[in-house]
């Protein structure tokens, strides 16, 4: 089935690690967003890229970084350096259809704490 | 730069009862596309609605129906006889069109929280 994969779904690690977040798609869609969930913060953009090899940063982008290497692959790595890194992380994908650029597919998101 | 405002932060209602979600929007270009999102207590995101800029004819879909008013910026979606199901946090979003047709940047509003009681 097409979609979108995050992984893992629950993930801890320590303070002052780096941490990487998978984002796999299967729907051929150009764009590729992060988003990190806050309670009362809504979603928040980290990092989106429109074609592959090209990204853009969000708003909250310090301490986040990403690559885009292949169309299917959009991975996050959260650094030492993001202050506040417990959050719930989601990532989505877009393309096109006739009615022009398409709604957000999410995936399930992946819960990071850090301890 | 983009904008969505959602004022409301928490509703509570009782079933039956018919309920509006207001968001209120900020853009300078002007062909943008709006949504509605869904976000039960499981944590997936569900989509509901996209909405282009040049069409401002309301639509319905069961019980969901969606106001847009380019005068006011405002794309409003009301409930009519809520259910508990409809429990869930509520997100609008905003995203500009390009020339090109590249997807850009997709902005979130902070949502809304509704709660129906029994």
């Amino acid at each position: 089935d097409g979609g979108i994969t995050q992984s893992p779904k629950y993930l801890f690690r320590k303070e002052g690690q780096n941490v990487t977040l998978s984002c796999e798609q299967n729907l051929n869609h150009d764009a590729m967003y992060w988003y990190r969930q806050d309670p009362g913060q809504g979603l928040r953009l980290i990092y989106y890229s429109q074609i592959v090899n090209d990204f853009q940063k969000g708003d909250i982008a310090e301490g986040y970084s990403v690559s885009r290497e292949k169309k299917e692959s959009f991975p996050l790595t959260v650094t030492s350096a993001q202050k506040n890194p417990t959050a719930f992380y989601l990532c989505a994908s877009r393309g096109r259809d006739r009615g022009g650029n398409t709604e957000a597919f999410f995936g399930q998101g992946t819960r990071l704490t850090v301890v | 730069a983009q904008k969505v405002t959602q004022a409301q932060t928490e509703i509570s209602v009782v079933e039956k009862e018919d309920v509006t979600l207001d968001c209120v929007y900020e853009t300078r270009d002007t062909t943008y596309y709006l949504f509605w999102y869904k976000q039960p207590p499981s944590g997936e995101l569900v989509f509901l609605i996209r909405r282009n800029s040049f069409d401002e004819q309301n639509e319905i879909s069961g019980r969901y129906s969606w106001n847009f008013q380019k005068s006011t910026s405002s794309f409003n979606f009301t409930i009519t006889a809520s259910q508990v199901v409809d429990s869930a946090v509520y997100f609008c979003a905003l995203s500009e069109a390009r020339v090109s047709g590249a997807n850009s940047k997709l902005t979130f509003g902070k949502g809304i929280t509704l709660s129906v009681r029994p």
